[in-house]
């Protein structure tokens, strides 16, 4: 059984420094959802993809971020110019097409540090 | 807009006890509901969910919640407690129509005491 993957686990950057991550989704998921959760609270909506496409960005995700699914497989999340707030973890979710009633299946997400 | 309150930050209780976690939801229409449970270090994994039929919905773990829609309440329980259930619980919601995400609470962390 291969879940949600999810690299690297745990990135340490300086302040400025550009990162990325990505998420591979369990194969046959269409859907494709990029968290993020800082340390006491539940994750917040990020994006959301529909195989490549990108349907739905919420207002936390500045210009600074980018998310992609080229082949509507797996994705990736780029971080420009990395500030101290962006210190998080960044967690990767998908499900399959069947009506709206699905749920997220969680990678065990992308811890990243920023100095 | 959607929303979710866990009002209860952190509960202690001892093992064998039973356990109830508090979650209120605002939603317009009739809601999806979720439990989550997070160990450290670890993603998510979904406990139980609810659409639609009976209110009270049985998930792993020995955990069910009951949908209570005059109080916009999805609580959490389960009547004994054992120490690996100690964790953080995050209840969601979604729908079904226009936003496809979920929308977590803030959590609550549960401790187990011997």
């Amino acid at each position: 059984d291969t879940g949600v993957s999810q690299n690297p686990r745990h990135k340490i950057t300086k302040r400025g420094q550009n990162v990325t991550f990505r998420c591979d989704p369990i194969s046959e998921h269409n859907r494709l959802y990029w968290y993020r959760q800082t340390l006491g609270q539940g994750p917040e909506f990020l994006t959301y993809f529909q195989n490549e496409a990108q349907l739905e960005k919420s207002r936390l995700l500045s210009d600074r971020f980018s998310a992609e699914r080229p082949k509507g497989s797996f994705s990736t999340l780029e971080i420009q110019r990395t500030e101290q707030g962006d210190s998080a973890m960044y967690l990767c979710a998908s499900r399959t097409g069947a009506g709206n009633t699905g749920e997220l299946f969680f990678g065990e997400g992308s811890r990243l540090t920023v100095l | 807009a959607q929303s979710v309150t866990q009002p209860d930050i952190h509960i202690t209780v001892s093992e064998g006890a039973s356990l109830e976690l508090r979650c209120n939801y605002s939603y317009g229409a009739t809601p999806y509901l979720f439990w989550y449970v997070q160990s450290p270090g670890q993603g998510l994994q979904l406990l139980l969910k609810y659409f639609s039929g009976d209110t009270l919905v049985q998930g792993i773990k020995g955990f069910e919640a009951e949908f209570k829609r005059s109080q916009s309440s999805f609580n959490l329980r389960k009547p004994s407690v054992h120490w690996s259930d100690a964790a953080e619980y995050f209840c969601a919601v979604g729908s079904d129509t226009g936003r496809r995400a979920l929308t977590f609470g803030s959590g609550t962390r549960l401790q187990v005491q011997p």
